[in-house]
């Protein structure tokens, strides 16, 4: 079955206590991307990769890094989580200049 | 900085009416506008535009682009319950596939 997974799917923790949330698509895409859905603010773009190796930031980047060693993979790393990052996050990937990202089914991050 | 404009913010209709979803936009380099359906979970995939005045059409919904006028809607008729939901609108830019996405809609269909 076609696919994007994310792990966890719920944390509670604390200021400061680095975290990863992995993700990992199926589908070979080339292009993945992190968001952060807040109420009223929307899904904004953290990160977002093109290919192996290759990474950009989106709208909101500052606490988070990423990495993309491999095709399939693409973690969201919080090396000092702040409270202002608890929030909804979601992996997406897709096909470069195709339909649509598919979406993973979040997880959902409360830092205290 | 690109911008999503999204109209009404929330909307309460009964099922069977028809439902118009607006979507207005600035981005540096359009390449595409894209049309989601978010219910409890994560967003699902409707729509992507890429050229003006082409209708794409899925059973009950229908999707335009204006892009001079910078603006898209989706059309939903004959609603029913299953339809509510938040509708989300992006648009992606041109060179690194950028989205930057509406608040969107929230969609209630009373029985």
């Amino acid at each position: 079955e076609a696919q994007v997974t994310q792990n966890p799917r719920y944390l509670i923790t604390v200021t400061g206590k680095k975290l990863t949330v992995t993700c990992s698509q199926n589908m070979n895409h080339e292009y993945m991307s992190w968001y952060r859905q807040d109420p009223g603010l929307g899904l904004r773009q953290i990160y977002y990769s093109m290919n192996v190796e290759v990474t950009d930031k989106g709208d909101v980047p500052e606490g988070y890094k990423v990495s993309r060693k491999e095709k399939r993979n693409f973690p969201l790393i919080l090396e000092s989580p702040s409270p202002n990052q608890t929030s909804l996050y979601f992996c997406a990937s897709s096909f470069l200049g195709r339909d649509g990202q598919y979406f993973g089914p979040g997880t959902r991050l409360t830092v205290t | 900085e690109d911008k999503v404009v999204q109209s009404p913010l929330s909307l309460v209709v009964h099922e069977g009416d028809t439902v118009t979803l607006n979507c207005s936009y600035e981005v540096t380099n359009f390449r595409s506008l894209l049309w989601y359906k978010q219910e409890k979970k994560a967003p699902t995939f409707l729509f992507m535009l890429t050229s003006s005045g082409i209708e794409k059409k899925s059973g009950r919904l229908s999707s335009i682009l204006d892009k001079k006028e910078l603006f898209s809607i989706l059309n939903i008729t004959a609603t029913q319950t299953g339809d509510s939901a938040i509708y989300l609108c992006a648009v992606e830019d041109f060179g690194n596939e950028k989205l930057t996405f509406g608040t969107g809609t929230r969609l209630t269909i009373i029985p």
